[in-house]
């Protein structure tokens, strides 16, 4: 059985602080995939990234860096200089490529709030 | 280009009648996904169709729902009976390989 745990249900920032927002998976799968998910008050999931299980390298897209680490089995996402625009939920999702989909388990969410 | 759509946007609806959620995917997806989220139960998958392959229905929580995805397209998702327990937002995804797209939903109320 596949779980994700995000422990922090809601995090409260002032604008331009650095923020952390936890991941940590459970998988038996060898070839999986985690992604980060935004839901913004309007309520639209919207993409933000894929990692493959086979590739720990981290990755930085502008304001957005995210930390692979296999060895805890965590998947953190970093926003740096946080903006109000950023507010929303943050899910952190999981698939396994079972050759039957990749149906993604989710986490229970970090409700993201930034404040002027 | 276009995202995927849903419709309707809310549903209310009485408990015991039928309802149809309808999902456009983002063309030239060849998968597509139900979830369903609620207070309770968080993000939850539902049925999976890929192709002309037999839907992966694992996570339907009864024989009350049902799915059909029509020339490999245009999905409905059906809900018989309805119960007060249905009543949470239905989000339909298309996905080219790996990564899934969502819609906006359809946020269904039973009264």
């Amino acid at each position: 059985a596949q779980k994700v745990t995000q422990a922090q249900t809601e995090i409260s920032v002032v604008e331009k602080e650095d923020v952390t927002l936890d991941c940590v998976y459970e998988t038996r799968d060898t070839t999986y995939y985690l992604f980060w998910y935004k839901q913004p008050p309007s309520g639209e999931l919207v993409f933000l990234i894929r990692r493959n299980s086979f590739d720990e390298q981290n990755e930085i897209s502008g304001r957005y860096s995210w930390n692979f680490q296999k060895s805890t089995s965590s998947f953190n996402f970093t926003i740096t200089a946080s903006q109000v625009v950023d507010s929303a939920v943050y899910f952190c999702a999981l698939s396994a490529d079972t050759g039957g989909g990749n149906k993604l388990t989710f986490g229970t969410g970090t409700q993201l709030k930034v404040e002027l | 280009g276009a995202g995927v759509s849903q419709s309707p946007s809310n549903k209310v609806t009485e408990k015991g009648k039928d309802v149809e959620l309808r999902c456009d995917p983002i063309s030239g997806h060849t998968a597509l996904y139900w979830y369903r989220q609620s207070l309770g139960q968080g993000l939850e998958f539902l049925i999976y169709f890929q192709g002309n392959s037999a839907p992966d229905k694992s996570g339907l929580p009864s024989d009350r729902f049902s799915a059909e995805r029509t020339g490999g397209s245009v999905s409905t998702l059906t809900i018989q009976r309805t119960q007060q327990e249905d009543s949470a937002v239905y989000l339909c995804a298309s996905s080219p390989l790996y990564e899934q797209y969502f819609g906006p939903g359809t946020r269904l109320t039973v009264t």
